[in-house]
């Protein structure tokens, strides 16, 4: 396994609650924590979500991770414009010793 | 403020070599662990290398295994990433990454990346 399966798109209109899921295995995301980066067009990746549901500093509550077995999802509620963006999972893999990204799922707020 | 800066990146024939550099700055590098992560373009994110505050923990993705070397040097607050034998899929954007606190696969703080691009 090299990315971590991600739905490629997901949309929503704005104010709708929209959820990435991403999935794993008993090698990265059961045993290890999880994740999320935003990458809004033409930006760097910024930290969004870490230790499965932490937002840093700044990170509007909007924003909320979760984690159950082998699967992790991100949740965004009251959806805006600006939210449109990239949104990968990663995760340590124990088997690799190595990080897996997801794949990322492109967000369009419709 | 926390700076990471990438330099070093440009147009490489395949087979050749290119070093890159991230230079910090804002925060205490010489205790920090660093990764390089890679995005070829319009593509997702690709972890390639971590190294540990004091080198003496590295790792590779497969991918660059035996061919990207991952160094640093605490007193010029510094990262490396000498890559060899470089492939067409090498083409992408480097960033340089600040290791957060909490766990294996976070990344608190990015640079801009530097480009490399793999061509005849």
């Amino acid at each position: 396994q090299s990315v971590l399966p991600q739905p490629p798109s997901a949309s929503g209109t704005p104010g709708q609650r929209v959820t990435i899921s991403c999935s794993g295995s008993s090698s990265n995301i059961e045993n290890n924590n999880v994740n999320w980066y935003q990458q809004l067009p033409g930006r760097t990746p910024k930290l969004l979500i870490y230790n499965n549901n932490q937002r840093p500093s700044g990170v509007p509550d909007r924003f909320s991770g979760s984690k159950s077995g082998t699967s992790a999802s991100l949740a965004i509620s009251g959806l805006q414009s600006e939210d449109e963006a990239d949104y990968y999972c990663a995760a340590w893999d124990d088997s690799l010793n190595g990080v897996l990204f997801g794949g990322g799922t492109k967000l369009t707020v419709l | 403020e926390v700076q990471l800066v990438e330099s070093g990146g440009g147009l490489v024939q395949p087979g050749g070599s290119l070093r890159l550099a991230c230079a910090a700055s804002g925060f205490s590098f010489s205790t920090s662990e660093m990764t390089w992560v890679r995005q070829a373009p319009g593509k997702g994110l690709e972890w390639i290398s971590y190294i540990s505050s004091k080198s003496k923990t590295i790792y590779y993705a497969d991918s660059v295994k035996g061919r990207f070397t991952i160094s640093r040097d605490n007193a010029r607050n510094s990262l490396f990433l000498q890559m060899n034998t470089l492939r067409a899929e090498d083409t992408a954007v480097y960033y340089c990454a600040r290791g957060g606190n909490n766990n294996w696969s976070e990344f608190d703080y990015w640079g801009q990346g530097t480009l490399v691009t793999v061509s005849s």
